[in-house]
């Protein structure tokens, strides 16, 4: 399973943009980049996924270079709703997906 | 849209006793995982189940903790002997397919106290 390096915390403000890099250097090839969303007290909810390139739904977009060592989850417009743990996962479902691992998640805070 | 559900959403024990805490994954999955996270912590996995075994464990799993199956609905957890640093919030998740394992669907969370 691959590490994955969060920012602990970031703040924001209502209707701006917000970019959270996950650092995974040692990504491996099979391996798929996955992203969650937890509000206090309740379970963690899966936001958006992808591999390669950048990948858009109704919620975010996820940017990954290249060489996959990092992505970036974009949260466009944020409102205080959107103030939550979100969590950066690595690794193979065929493989790993009956192990997953969170780390410690970046605390985002949107501000009125 | 279908949910994962689980019960009950509080359960206050004494340290000692047996719990088991239950949850309904969506209808059609078939790989169910149990995690429990202490309040201000991270999500850490606990143990995931497919084709009635255990695929995987941590090791928090430990002998006091046990899974099943018994019918075609439910999953629980059981804690044969609560203690004190058991207390958590303990979620369940499903997928439907190994290829989709990291898009699990997670329940409400059951908060477990133990006194």
């Amino acid at each position: 399973l691959a590490k994955t390096t969060q920012p602990i915390s970031m703040d924001s403000y209502e209707g701006q943009e917000v970019n959270i890099t996950c650092s995974h250097n040692n990504i491996a090839t099979n391996d798929y980049i996955t992203w969650y969303q937890q509000f206090p007290s309740q379970g963690p909810r899966f936001i958006i996924q992808g591999y390669k390139t950048k990948v858009t739904n109704e919620v975010a977009s996820l940017f990954i270079p290249a060489d996959r060592k990092s992505s970036t989850l974009s949260l466009p417009r944020v409102s205080l709703s959107d103030t939550a743990v979100y969590y950066c996962l690595v690794g193979d479902q065929n493989t790993g997906g009956f192990k997953t691992i969170f780390g410690a998640g970046t605390r985002l805070f949107v501000k009125a | 849209e279908p949910e994962v559900t689980q019960t009950p959403s509080h359960q206050v024990t004494q340290m000692g006793q047996e719990v088991i805490l239950r949850c309904v994954p969506i209808s059609n999955h078939l790989y169910f995982y149990w995690y429990r996270q202490i309040l201000g912590q991270k999500v850490e996995f606990l143990v995931s189940f497919y084709n009635n075994e255990i695929s995987e464990k941590s090791e928090i799993f430990d002998d006091q903790f046990s899974v099943e199956r018994p019918d075609g609905s439910n999953f629980t957890l059981k804690i044969r002997s609560t203690k004190l640093e058991d207390s958590a919030m303990y979620f369940c998740a499903s997928t439907a397919r190994l290829a989709d394992s990291y898009e699990q669907y997670f329940g409400p969370g059951t908060r477990l106290t133990v006194t």
